[in-house]
């Protein structure tokens, strides 16, 4: 596609329910991250793919995150037993590592998660 | 490890005034990207404009331009003739290069209100 896709946009799910969020990066680049934004904060990086290497899992918060990258293009971010501080918007970046790399990074609009 | 300090949680500008918002980072690389990243209420993060650390002349987009002192580890966005449109969140972000883990650390954010 044109750009980062991420689905759902929104989701609200109950207390201990397991959430899948899914992200198609930019089609050619090899670096796709996640990062979560609580209302009104930064970025906190949570995972980082680069190609067929071992992801970066030294932000996830806890052992109830966990994300995959199939084929190398998209991803799926899982929360396992959602809690209420889980609630945040989740963002997905790629970024190209080839030729011509100028290091930008290219977000997805983001899933809102709500956990009631 | 590197960290990235925005000191200014919320800014306002004169529509046409010009604005600066700071940002300041530490790290003991010499080889480094910088970047501002701007989210608007709708929410996707968009490039604004990035600067390499080995490069001495700072970078200028239009009405965006930055004051990169490096040793100073200072990196100012300046906004002129400021629009509307530039009412957002802004970030500034830090990428190490070269490094194989090419991971952001992103500032706090400073969100930035354009009054008529």
């Amino acid at each position: 596609g044109a750009g980062v896709s991420q689905s759902p946009s929104n989701k609200v799910t109950e207390k201990g329910k397991d959430v899948e969020l899914r992200c198609d990066p930019i089609s050619g680049h090899t670096a796709l991250y996640w990062y979560r934004q609580s209302l009104g904060q930064g970025l906190e990086f949570l995972i980082y793919f680069q190609g067929n290497s071992a992801p970066d899992k030294s932000g996830l918060p806890s052992d109830r995150f966990s994300a995959e990258r199939t084929g190398g293009s998209v991803s799926t971010l899982t929360i396992q037993r959602t809690q209420q501080e889980d609630s945040a918007v989740y963002l997905c970046a790629s970024s190209n590592r080839g030729p011509g790399n100028t290091g930008e990074l290219f977000f997805g609009e983001g899933s809102r998660l709500t956990v009631l | 490890a590197q960290t990235v300090t925005q000191s200014q949680p919320e800014m306002s500008v004169q529509e046409a005034e010009t604005v600066t918002l700071s940002c300041t980072y530490d790290t003991s690389e010499n080889n480094y990207y910088l970047f501002w990243y701007k989210q608007p209420p709708s929410r996707q993060m968009i490039l604004v404009i990035r600067q390499e650390a080995y490069k001495q002349q700072n970078a200028t987009e239009n009405r965006f331009s930055v004051n990169f002192q490096k040793a100073a580890k200072s990196f100012s966005l300046k906004i002129s003739d400021s629009q509307l449109g530039d009412t957002a969140m802004y970030f500034c972000a830090f990428m190490k290069f070269g490094s194989g883990t090419y991971k952001y650390i992103f500032g706090t954010g400073t969100r930035l209100k354009v009054l008529a």
